[in-house]
């Protein structure tokens, strides 16, 4: 079954540095979302990109935050200078229609000191 | 109000046991419903969508109430392996997707 693949599993970065989170998606999937989970926390809502652009993002995805899809299979999240409360786990969901299921990758865990 | 609301639990429930949880959404827009399942530290996988309908799979069913903006998901002849959070999903229209912050399900043997 296809699936989508987040890399690294897990960062460890300083505080005030740049992180960059990568995803593939499913291939023939055309919609992408970031999601972010502070332990112990929900699941929350930060982006989604469609036709290469940001279609939607939640007032967490301020401009620390930006998204890119540099070729036709890479996703990225980009932090631009990590704070504390970045520290968190990452999820990447695609899915092929805007009011169908996502299927997640398995996170990267991303620990800021 | 929280846009999705669950108990959060815990629930702790003997094998074989039926097991019912309530989720409550905010916006009357929301178009699309779904239940995932998330076990420690692990992604949310999908467990079923929710039609107005009301679906089942296998020992699941998944009810919604869109009068009272309510979704409920049923266990029946819970399993051990059934012990997760149950996360509720509700998707107002357009491309954001919320969460509620999950019930948590223990089934003891």
């Amino acid at each position: 079954e296809p699936e989508v693949t987040q890399t690294p599993s897990h960062q460890v970065t300083q505080m005030g540095q740049e992180v960059i989170l990568r995803c593939v998606p499913i291939s023939n999937h055309l919609y992408f979302y970031w999601y972010r989970q502070i332990l112990g926390q929900k699941v929350e809502f930060l982006v989604s990109f469609y036709n290469n652009e940001i279609s939607e993002k939640s007032e967490i995805f301020d401009d620390q935050f930006s998204v890119e899809r540099p070729d036709g299979s890479n996703f990225t999240l980009k932090i631009r200078s990590t704070k504390l409360e970045d520290s968190a786990m990452y999820f990447c969901a695609s899915g092929d229609n805007s009011n169908q299921p996502q299927h997640f990758g398995d996170g990267t865990r991303l620990s800021i000191l | 109000r929280k846009e999705v609301e669950q108990d959060p639990g815990p629930f702790n429930v003997p094998e074989g046991a039926t097991v019912a949880f309530n989720c409550t959404y905010s916006n009357s827009a929301s178009q699309s419903f779904f239940w995932y399942r998330q076990d420690c530290r692990k992604e949310p996988k999908l467990l079923m969508s929710v039609y107005s309908s009301g679906n089942e799979d296998g020992r699941f069913t998944a009810q919604l109430n869109r009068a009272s903006q309510y979704i409920s998901l049923l266990i029946r002849d819970s399993k051990l392996s059934d012990s997760a959070t149950y996360l509720c999903v509700a998707s107002p229209g357009g491309f954001k997707t919320i969460f509620g912050a999950g019930t948590r399900l223990f089934v003891k043997a």
